[in-house]
């Protein structure tokens, strides 16, 4: 079974900090990983990454990916009270003609002022 | 372009009844993934539509079960609902390759009492 584990499970930060979060996977078949952002209801797409040692980079926030090691981080500096969010990793891979990803439990991240 | 769009967005229902969920997805996206969410499990995976045709199943009861229309549109059915069914069912559209993230709609609270 394809398993996605996510830390830490929560986080406290300042504002102007920087964060890692982590996400290690175990999968059958790896073809992506993605990032997403939960505020309120709709998680919303960050990254998707499919190569190890890319760095994809959108502003403040950037993510890595290991497929030797099995792991991805995601990182935000100079984090904002807007950055305050439940972070979800998630992985696919092939299974029935489509790309089902398992999400990891997520990341909860309060950013005070 | 229009994000996923789910209705209704809350939904209070009793133990023994049925309930409809709906679902339109971005235009162009043929596939449309429903998940539920709760906060001991996470994002937990119902079954994607393809094309009209179910192409991948979650480990879901018989109770819960879906479509698809020819315009893409898919709805979500849970029959004798139980009180553990309460969560957050999120559907995700996307054009159903591996190439392509899932997008969320805002969800429909679901609460069984």
């Amino acid at each position: 079974e394809d398993k996605v584990v996510q830390s830490p499970l929560s986080l406290v930060v300042h504002e102007g900090d920087t964060v890692t979060l982590n996400c290690s996977y175990e999968v059958t078949n790896f073809r992506s990983l993605l990032w997403y952002k939960q505020e309120k209801k709709a998680p919303t797409f960050l990254f998707m990454l499919t190569s190890s040692g890319i760095e994809k980079k959108s502003g403040r926030l950037s993510s890595i990916l290991d497929k030797k090691e099995l792991f991805s981080i995601l990182n935000i500096t100079a984090t904002q009270t807007g950055d305050s969010a439940v972070y979800l990793c998630a992985v696919a891979g092939p299974s029935g003609g489509s790309y089902i990803p398992t999400f990891g439990r997520g990341t909860s991240l309060i950013v005070h002022p | 372009k229009a994000g996923v769009t789910q209705t209704p967005r809350y939904l209070i229902k009793t133990r023994g009844q049925q309930v409809t969920l709906s679902c339109s997805p971005i235009s162009g996206h043929r596939s449309v993934s429903w998940y539920q969410q709760t906060p001991g499990q996470g994002l937990q995976f119902l079954f994607e539509y393809f094309s009209e045709t179910q192409r991948n199943k979650g480990n879901f009861p018989g109770r819960f079960s879906g479509r698809q229309f020819s315009n893409s549109r898919s709805e979500m059915n849970v029959s004798t609902l139980e009180l553990g069914d309460s969560a957050l069912y999120l559907c995700a559209s996307s054009l159903g390759d591996s190439h392509s993230p899932l997008h969320f709609g805002n969800g429909t609270r679901l609460t069984v009492t």
